[in-house]
């Protein structure tokens, strides 16, 4: 089954310290993986991508096939990185972007 | 705003009742994907479609059903409303099809009572 954990519903940081906001996958097949984030009001949008392994606003993650985990860090957090963050899983057969069930990051001052 | 767009922003109807929700994708994009965000259950995939087309299907129900017309804004129709229908309903788009990277509307907050 194709599936994406998040076990953290909410993770709550101090302003500097380092973050690591956890996913899980499940995928039988190449995985494509994804972050998407949603600050607030406003709207879902694209963070990062695993195949591309850039860094987006201080974020990394990277994709570890053994552990089928794709855990987005933050060596520093800053209070603007609050908000709520989703792991994503691409299905090329299907063509369904599954997503885990999301983590609020709050990064406090 | 080109990006993409919902209406209506909230609706609030009583149980075995009708409604549809409209999306207007970004210009130029022609993929429609429509999702449902709950509690519960997360952000789920309903369905998507490609230039008019129906082209990947997720957990949507019987009671569900979607279209998108040739001016390529999409409409979802949700019918026999129950409590549990009340979420979050997401539009996205995208200019190819099956795309990961996807285009997110406002969404349209659902309340069944």
């Amino acid at each position: 089954a194709q599936r994406v954990t998040q076990p953290e519903k909410l993770l709550s940081v101090f302003k500097g310290a380092p973050v690591e906001l956890k996913c899980n996958y499940s995928y039988s097949g190449s995985p494509e993986l994804f972050w998407y984030v949603q600050y607030s009001r406003q709207r879902l949008q694209l963070l990062l991508r695993h195949i591309s392994r850039e860094s987006i606003k201080g974020f990394t993650a990277d994709l570890n096939k053994g552990e089928t985990s794709f855990h987005l860090k933050k060596p520093f957090a800053q209070e603007e990185d609050s908000a709520m963050y989703y792991c994503a899983l691409y299905s090329g057969n299907t063509g369904k972007l599954i997503f885990g069930q999301g983590t609020t990051l709050q990064v406090k001052p | 705003d080109s990006g993409v767009t919902q209406t209506p922003k909230h609706l609030i109807t009583a149980t075995g009742q009708r409604v549809t929700l409209r999306c207007s994708p970004r210009s130029g994009d022609l993929s429609v994907y429509w999702y449902q965000q709950s509690l519960d259950q997360g952000l789920q995939f309903l369905i998507q479609y490609y230039n008019g087309e129906e082209r990947a299907k997720g957990n949507i129900l019987e009671r569900f059903s979607a279209q998108q017309f040739p001016d390529l804004h999409s409409e979802l129709n949700l019918s026999s409303l129950e409590l549990g229908d009340s979420a979050l309903y997401f539009c996205a788009s995208s200019f190819r099809d099956r795309d990961y990277e996807q285009f997110f509307g406002p969404g349209t907050r659902l309340t069944v009572l």
